[in-house]
């Protein structure tokens, strides 16, 4: 069954800090990856996304993520930390068809001072 | 603009009673969809509508009836609330056909006493 892992439950990192998400997906082939964010009582906002070619990717708010193929991960990583970083975050991935979503549980970052 | 926009974005309501939920997207896509998540932000898919007919419909139970009268528009009507219910519900969208990503609405959060 297709399934998308995210180890961390909840993330603390202080400001500045460098931030790595884990995400693992399993499937029988290589789907669409996806990272959103969702601030406080917001709906959930696209960070970036990867299709095929490089797979190294950057997204918005300095976010980026890379896929790794051997590892079936999507990491999503920032150099440094900002406050208003702090939000839960969902790794999703797409069969396809680009009509099948399925997202991992989350993880949650708390920024400290 | 607002290309995902749901209504109320928040509803109160006693065990019991009947409400619904409104979705409409003004971003020209063929997919809507309904997601649930709970206290722990664990995203549930729903339902989903391709170009009003249904294609997705997960293990919901059947006080849940979505309804699609045209492809911008997909609500949401639930029967006899339970306790259990009470939930943040997201609308989204997305284009199939290629690898689009979804796009949120703000969320409904309801509250059933």
């Amino acid at each position: 069954a297709q399934s998308v892992t995210q180890p961390d439950i909840h993330i603390t990192v202080s400001e500045g800090a460098s931030l790595e998400l884990r995400c693992n997906y399993s499937y029988g082939a290589t789907p669409y990856l996806f990272w959103y964010v969702q601030s406080p009582g917001q709906g959930l906002q696209l960070l970036l996304k990867y299709f095929s070619g490089d797979t190294l990717v950057q997204g918005i708010k300095g976010f980026e993520a890379e896929f790794k193929r051997s590892q079936s991960s999507f990491n999503l990583r920032k150099p440094s930390v900002h406050w208003s970083d702090a939000a839960e975050y969902f790794c999703a991935v797409a069969l396809f068809t680009g009509n099948q979503f399925y997202f991992g549980t989350g993880t949650s970052l708390t920024v400290i001072p | 603009d607002t290309a995902v926009s749901q209504t109320p974005k928040y509803l109160v309501t006693q065990m019991g009673n009947d409400k619904s939920i409104k979705c409409e997207q003004n971003l020209g896509h063929d997919t809507m969809y309904w997601y649930k998540q709970d206290s722990k932000k664990f995203l549930k898919i729903m339902f989903s509508y391709n170009n009003k007919e249904l294609i997705i419909n997960e293990t919901v139970p059947n006080r849940f009836s979505p309804k699609s009268p045209d492809k911008a528009h997909l609500n949401l009507h639930i029967n006899s609330l339970e306790l259990g219910d009470s939930a943040v519900y997201f609308c989204a969208s997305s284009q199939t056909g290629g690898p689009g990503e979804l796009f949120f609405g703000e969320g409904s959060r309801l509250t059933v006493l």
